[in-house]
């Protein structure tokens, strides 16, 4: 088992492109998440996907889009890149059932916009 | 947001020693996660206890949860060089939840 698998592992855009953030896990987890961390900061939730075909906002959704593909790939969108997007990005998953809720992290996502 | 507060923010022992760690928060929670981040890398799961739960124990890791005072603790016994990480306290709020807010973490560095 791979578990949580982020793709790509470093990015630098340059201020107003867009990309998109890739994350597939292989544990038939109904939940994904997508956070965000900061130097010196914890994690903030950025959207998530509390099972296949819903996604709702979390704390700082501003700028992002995404999609819950299917049941193993959630991805992340930054329409138009801003400079404060700089940051590391950490996709999660978790069983949520039968009291499994606690949540596996892929390695990250380091992304500078310039 | 309602995240946790750990404290300390750094902490610095000897290997061998033992290393406490606290996380406070200020309303009601479902449950209390505790996750360890190596440098660079994604958190790792380490320990969960619920509401209605005052201890657990995994390993050389043990938790407790006072409610009365909204505040749980992270005990790691004989420490390894391998411990140093930061850890992180995590919140759910509500039954069914499917949201954890994070605090800022506690860096640990366990000196060989």
């Amino acid at each position: 088992n791979a578990g949580v698998t982020q793709t790509p592992k470093f990015q630098v855009l340059k201020t107003g492109q867009s990309m998109t953030l890739q994350c597939a896990q292989d544990m038939n987890h109904n939940s994904m998440y997508w956070y965000r961390q900061d130097p010196g900061m914890g994690l903030r939730l950025i959207y998530y996907s509390a099972s296949e075909g819903t996604t709702d906002k979390g704390e700082v959704p501003n700028g992002y889009n995404v999609s819950r593909l299917n049941k193993r790939e959630f991805s992340l969108r930054l329409e138009s890149a801003a400079p404060s997007q700089t940051s590391v990005y950490f996709c999660a998953s978790s069983e949520n059932r039968l009291a499994r809720i606690e949540q596996f992290f892929g390695p990250g996502t380091r992304l500078t916009v310039l | 947001s309602q995240q946790g507060e750990e404290d300390p923010q750094a902490l610095s022992i000897q290997e061998g020693e033992n290393a406490t760690m606290n996380c406070s928060y200020k309303t009601s929670i479902n449950n209390l996660q505790w996750y360890r981040q190596n440098s660079g890398r994604g958190l790792v799961h380490l320990i969960l206890i619920r509401s209605n739960e005052r201890e657990k124990h995994s390993g050389r890791l043990r938790v407790t949860l006072d409610t009365s005072k909204k505040s749980s603790s992270l005990l790691i016994t004989a420490s390894r060089a391998a411990d140093t990480a930061s850890y992180f306290c995590a919140l759910a709020w509500g039954a069914g939840s499917y949201q954890l807010t994070f605090g800022k973490g506690t860096k640990l560095s366990v000196i060989p």
